[in-house]
């Protein structure tokens, strides 16, 4: 394991459908983060997990983002009803309780 | 409320030069953790230094070398001898122990290195 791992890298869809996204965190690390960075500007918080708990999400995650960690181990986000202005790239990242965040690649998400 | 400005939207210089990417932060927290991060074209961020607010230390890790001033809020990132592979996308943030773990980005910096 030797880093965070995201899935798909790439996502097209068209709008209205539903999407999910996979992360899979550095094996140790009990904290997992979701953000999202549109073009030219820096990542935006959505939210974070402590284990399977969800601590904190931000305003930006509207009722139609959902995500999960499941027994504290890999996360899911999903959008319904996707909305061309969720079209961005969707950055996970974990951490050590409080130590600095490692992120994946991202999931670049189209929506057209 | 915490805030990252990074003004410097776009840098370019030629290879060997030195440069320095300037980050300005606002918080209201005494005790703080701030980063620089390196997003390459392949996407991935990549942690490059943390600093915590009682740390005014600067640091040096090869030719990169970050300079904290709390009396001004200012937590800027020097490359010496810049080479075309620090060309990338810079940013900073911020992360106040009273807001979980949460990361504050600033808008980041361009820098391009040509040779």
């Amino acid at each position: 394991d030797t880093g965070v791992s995201q899935d798909p890298r790439h996502k097209i869809t068209k709008r209205g459908q539903n999407v999910t996204f996979r992360c899979d965190p550095i094996s140790e690390h009990n904290r997992l983060y979701w953000y999202r960075q549109t073009l030219g500007q820096g990542p935006e918080f959505l939210t974070y997990f402590q284990n399977e708990a969800q601590l904190e999400k931000s305003r930006l995650l509207s009722d139609r983002f959902s995500a999960e960690r499941p027994k504290g181990s890999f996360s899911t986000l999903e959008i319904q009803r996707t909305e061309q202005g969720d079209s961005a790239m969707y950055l996970c990242a974990s951490s050590q309780d409080r130590t600095e965040a490692f992120f994946g690649q991202g999931t670049r998400l189209t929506v057209v | 409320a915490q805030k990252v400005t990074q003004a410097q939207t776009e840098i370019s210089v030629v290879e060997k030069e030195d440069v320095t990417l300037d980050c300005v932060y606002e918080t209201r927290d005494t005790t703080y953790y701030l980063f620089w991060y390196k997003q390459p074209p392949s996407g991935e961020l990549v942690f490059l230094i943390r600093r915590n607010s009682f740390d005014e230390q600067n640091e040096i890790s090869g030719r990169y070398s970050w300079n904290f001033q709390k009396s001004t809020s200012s937590f800027n990132f020097t490359i010496t001898a810049s080479q075309v592979v620090d060309s990338a996308v810079y940013f900073c943030a911020l992360s106040e122990l009273n807001a979980g773990n949460m990361l504050t980005f600033g808008g980041g910096t361009r820098l391009m290195v040509k040779p």
